[in-house]
């Protein structure tokens, strides 16, 4: 079964501090897709990223950075030097063949950055 | 601008009165979806479609119904609603059915009394 778990349900930093949102998911599939998502107050769904299981390529997008890695199944979210703006929920997501392809959603962390 | 587009944003209704929430994009897309957002859940599928005329059910289908009559439109139609559909909708559509981006709706947040 798939299953995505962001283990972390709420976090705080203070604006300047870098910070590590966690994702592991499971799945049977050999080739699937992983995203995440982030969702500001206002509601919105915005697509920050997908990566497919056969790229374990980090990617960096100026101060976001992610971190994949299929020996653990975690695909990890990094804010660096986190800002106000940053403040939102972000999903952890998983798409795979064996179930439709569909989105399958962790549960989203909150993110607080207070200045 | 590549869009979906629901409708309406917010609704207040009370049980057992019909209703649809609209949803259309303007990216040719095959594959559209409807979710429902519930605190500590995250985003569970409720219907999906992957062209016209071709839909099925998704996690989460009891008590909707959705019609892909066109490639555009994706309707999701509650015919009796209950105050446990009270949740945050979101459309989403993505050009294939196997792993691509999704692009969301700006979502509908339903309320029955």
């Amino acid at each position: 079964a798939q299953k995505v778990t962001q283990a972390q349900t709420e976090i705080s930093v203070v604006e300047k501090e870098d910070v590590t949102l966690d994702c592991v998911y499971e799945t049977r599939d050999t080739t699937y897709y992983l995203f995440w998502y982030k969702q500001p107050p206002s509601g919105e769904l915005v697509f920050l990223i997908r990566r497919n299981s056969f790229d374990e390529q980090n990617e960096i997008s100026g101060r976001y950075s992610w971190n994949f890695q299929k020996s653990t199944s975690s695909f990890n979210f990094t804010i660096t030097a986190s800002q106000v703006v940053d403040s939102a929920v972000y999903f952890c997501a998983l798409s795979g063949v064996e179930y439709g392809n569909k989105l399958v959603f962790g549960a989203g962390t909150i993110l607080r950055v207070k200045s | 601008e590549a869009q979906v587009t629901q409708n309406p944003r917010y609704l207040i209704t009370v049980t057992g009165k019909k209703l649809t929430v609209t949803c259309s994009q303007n990216m040719n897309h095959e594959y559209m979806s409807w979710y429902r957002q519930d605190p500590g859940l995250g985003l569970r599928q409720i219907y999906y479609s992957m062209n016209v005329e071709v839909t099925d059910k998704g996690d989460v289908p009891e008590g909707y119904k959705v019609s892909r009559k066109e490639k555009r439109n994706f309707p999701l139609i509650l015919e009796s609603p209950s105050p446990n559909q009270t949740s945050l909708y979101f459309c989403a559509s993505s050009l294939s059915w196997a792993g691509g981006q999704a692009f969301f709706g700006q979502g509908t947040r339903l309320t029955v009394v």
